[in-house]
């Protein structure tokens, strides 16, 4: 069947552009979650949605970062004014449920490669 | 402090032997445990799982992995390693009153024919 999938695989920005980086979960997913991965780590927490509802955020870095998720199923990721710093992999990952102390498996997208030049 | 620490960057290991990839955890409450591994330009793919029960668990590609409640440990094992197995691996926990996955630093497996 089909998984999540992402897009752009490949995004390079000149410092200061505003990009928007695409998921779409496996269908029947409620839960999305968004992570970052820089070169040779381990991915790192950014956000979470349940259904339309973002419940943590906690993980994004500034206020320059984004997400929605406004049908409870496609999410962006949005990054305004990008920095070097902002280069990385952005992991998208679904799951059936997360929530109450409990998951269900994470499946991850292939993920989006962003070079800010 | 939820974390997961992976104590080794590189693993080497010739074809045919057994493999271990080891992981330590530290979380409050009952561990959700995972391990992913990751190949070049590729997402996670989702190999194995400890929720409750037995605690070797079995998973895709002929890989298993221990829990081990007293030292806090869930290694990756694998009987006999191939070619194909080369590639980061990555443990991770999941931290219920976080809601988010927490990984390790992950350890790249070469195996070498």
């Amino acid at each position: 069947g089909a998984g999540v999938s992402q897009s752009p695989r490949y995004k390079v920005a000149k410092r200061g552009q505003d990009v928007a980086l695409r998921c779409d979960p496996i269908s029947g997913h409620v839960s999305l979650f968004w992570y970052q991965q820089a070169l040779g780590q381990g991915p790192e927490f950014l956000t979470y949605f349940q259904n339309e509802a973002q419940l943590d955020k906690s993980g994004l870095p500034s206020d320059r970062f984004f997400a929605e998720r406004p049908e409870g199923s496609v999410s962006t990721l949005k990054i305004q004014r990008t920095q070097q710093e902002d280069s990385a992999v952005y992991l998208c990952a679904s799951s059936l449920v997360s929530s109450g102390g409990v998951t269900d498996t994470q499946y991850f997208g292939p993920g989006t490669r962003l070079t800010v030049l | 402090a939820q974390s997961v620490a992976q104590p080794e960057d590189q693993v080497n290991v010739a074809e045919g032997n057994p493999l271990t990839v080891k992981c330590t955890y530290s979380v409050s409450g009952n561990p959700y445990l995972f391990w992913y591994v990751q190949y070049p330009n590729r997402g996670l793919q989702f190999l194995l799982k400890y929720i409750t029960g037995d605690n070797l668990v079995k998973g895709s590609y002929g890989f298993e992995a221990e829990f081990n409640k007293s030292q806090t440990s869930f290694h990756l094992k694998k009987p006999s390693a191939l070619v194909s197995d080369s590639a980061l691996y990555f443990c991770a926990v999941w931290s219920g009153g976080y809601n988010k996955l927490i990984f390790g630093a992950g350890t790249r497996l070469a195996v070498h024919p």
